[in-house]
């Protein structure tokens, strides 16, 4: 299975911070990479896949980038709605498999 | 407006199975890629299995081969899914979640349905 390594676990932000998560895949995934928004007791949302492609909706304070086996999930300026955890996932490949999750905290 | 919503809660005891629904509204049925995801809690996401409606043959993760069961009913716009030999490791919230197109990730998520295995 390929592996999906995200970091950090935990990062502190504040209000107007630009913010960047790091997601490193065990094997070249080319760019088969998704990133998902999920707060308490929620589902997941979908914000970017093929690593980009921005979904409809999601604000371009958002954005993703890399290929391979290293990717970056940014966001420019923080908003109070943007406290969240964030995990990445890999559909390159069965099983798709998910990031340990990054908690994107005050 | 696709719409993914799953049975309830489920409270089930040690050795036993669980069967979780997932009734999809709005768009081609058919066109839909299913999979299961899990999250026990205050874990990250895991990705259990999926279904292509259209072809009928599912994909599971190796870590639940031969205890979990995902089948797709197109007459009833409903994708089950059932793991059996429960233990307590497998309390998690159980997601159904699908995509239309090959090229993104998972676009549509159904609320989540709790599961608890007490002994």
């Amino acid at each position: 299975d390929i592996q999906m390594t995200q970091s950090p676990s935990t990062l502190s932000a504040s209000v107007g911070d630009r913010v960047t998560i790091t997601c490193r895949a065990s094997q070249s995934i080319d760019n088969w990479l998704a990133w998902y928004q999920q707060k308490p007791g929620k589902a997941p949302e979908l914000l970017i896949s093929k690593a980009s492609t921005l979904q409809t909706g999601v604000p371009s304070s958002f954005s993703g980038s890399g290929s391979g086996t290293e990717f970056t999930l940014t966001i420019s300026s923080l908003q109070p709605d943007d406290f969240a955890t964030y995990h990445c996932q890999q559909y390159n490949v069965y099983p798709w498999t998910f990031g340990q999750g990054t908690k994107v905290e005050v | 407006q696709v719409q993914l919503v799953q049975s309830g809660a489920e409270v089930k005891k040690s050795g036993s199975s669980v069967k979780v629904s997932c009734k999809a509204s709005g768009g081609s049925f058919n066109s839909f890629a299913f999979s299961w995801v899990r999250q026990a809690p205050g874990q990250g996401l895991e990705w259990m299995g999926g279904i292509l409606p259209m072809f009928g043959t599912p994909n599971y993760a190796q870590k639940f081969h031969g205890r979990v069961t995902i089948i797709a009913d197109g007459s009833t716009r409903t994708v089950d899914m059932e793991l059996s030999s429960l233990t307590s490791e497998d309390t998690a919230v159980y997601y159904c979640a699908s995509r239309v197109e090959r090229s993104t990730g998972l676009v549509f998520w159904g609320q989540g349905t709790l599961v608890t295995v007490s002994s």
